[in-house]
């Protein structure tokens, strides 16, 4: 079984550019997840989606957004970048995100962004 | 707040020696319990997870983790360290509950050095 894909690997891009990162889940997961990773704030949760619906949401501005689409796969946007939204995102896919559960949260390599 | 510590930065141990990496959490209800690893310009993998019953348990590579319900913790063990299980180490805990949103609270992570 494929694992999570994302794509790009890595991006640069400049202050007030947008972004949009994409994320495949294994195959079967309906709950994707976006976590956002840097060295001084650590692993921080962006928002999760479950059957096109966002069912949970992190603190983060708005300029932060996703969507899933009927395929299960999802992408994030980030609008207006700030030099402070250079990190690693990662996507997790799990079945169903119930983690009282045997599941759990399996995690692409991300995507590195950096931005100038 | 629900959260999760990781109080050390750093451990050292040299190859063949036990090791052990410690994480505390602060939840309400049960705690759904991760470890997760992170090589080098990857994504995290999966360890071990406790949900209920046995407070030993038993994960990937030869790690095992016990859960300490009067302490509030969740260590991650391994009886004889290898040069590479070298990397950073995240504990995490499932903050969702009852609503079963897949979000998980993870720890500001644990780089285990191995030296030979």
């Amino acid at each position: 079984k494929a694992g999570v894909t994302q794509t790009p690997r890595y991006l640069i891009k400049t202050r007030g550019q947008q972004v949009t990162l994409s994320c495949s889940p294994i195959s079967g997961h309906r709950s994707v997840s976006w976590y956002q990773q840097t060295p001084g704030q650590g692993l921080q949760f962006l928002f999760e989606y479950f059957s096109e619906t966002q069912r949970n949401k992190g603190n983060f501005p708005g300029r932060f957004s996703g969507r899933q689409f009927s395929n299960s796969r999802s992408e994030m946007n980030v609008s207006t970048l700030e030099l402070g939204d250079s990190a690693l995102y990662l996507c997790a896919s799990s079945l169903r995100g119930r983690f009282t559960t045997n599941e759990k949260l399996f995690f692409g390599s991300g995507t590195q962004l950096s931005v100038l | 707040a629900q959260s999760v510590a990781q109080p050390e930065d750093q451990v050292n141990v040299a190859e063949g020696n036990p090791l052990t990496v410690k994480c505390t959490y602060s939840v309400s209800g049960n705690p759904y319990l991760f470890w997760y690893v992170q090589y080098p310009n990857r994504g995290l993998q999966f360890l071990l997870k406790y949900i209920t019953g046995d407070n030993l348990v038993k994960g990937s590579y030869g790690f095992e983790a016990e859960f300490n319900k009067s302490q509030t913790s969740f260590h991650l063990k391994k009886p004889s360290a290898l040069v590479s299980d070298s990397a950073l180490y995240f504990c995490a805990v499932d903050v969702s509950g009852s609503s079963n949103t897949g979000k998980l609270i993870f720890g500001q992570g644990t780089t285990l050095q191995v030296k030979p």
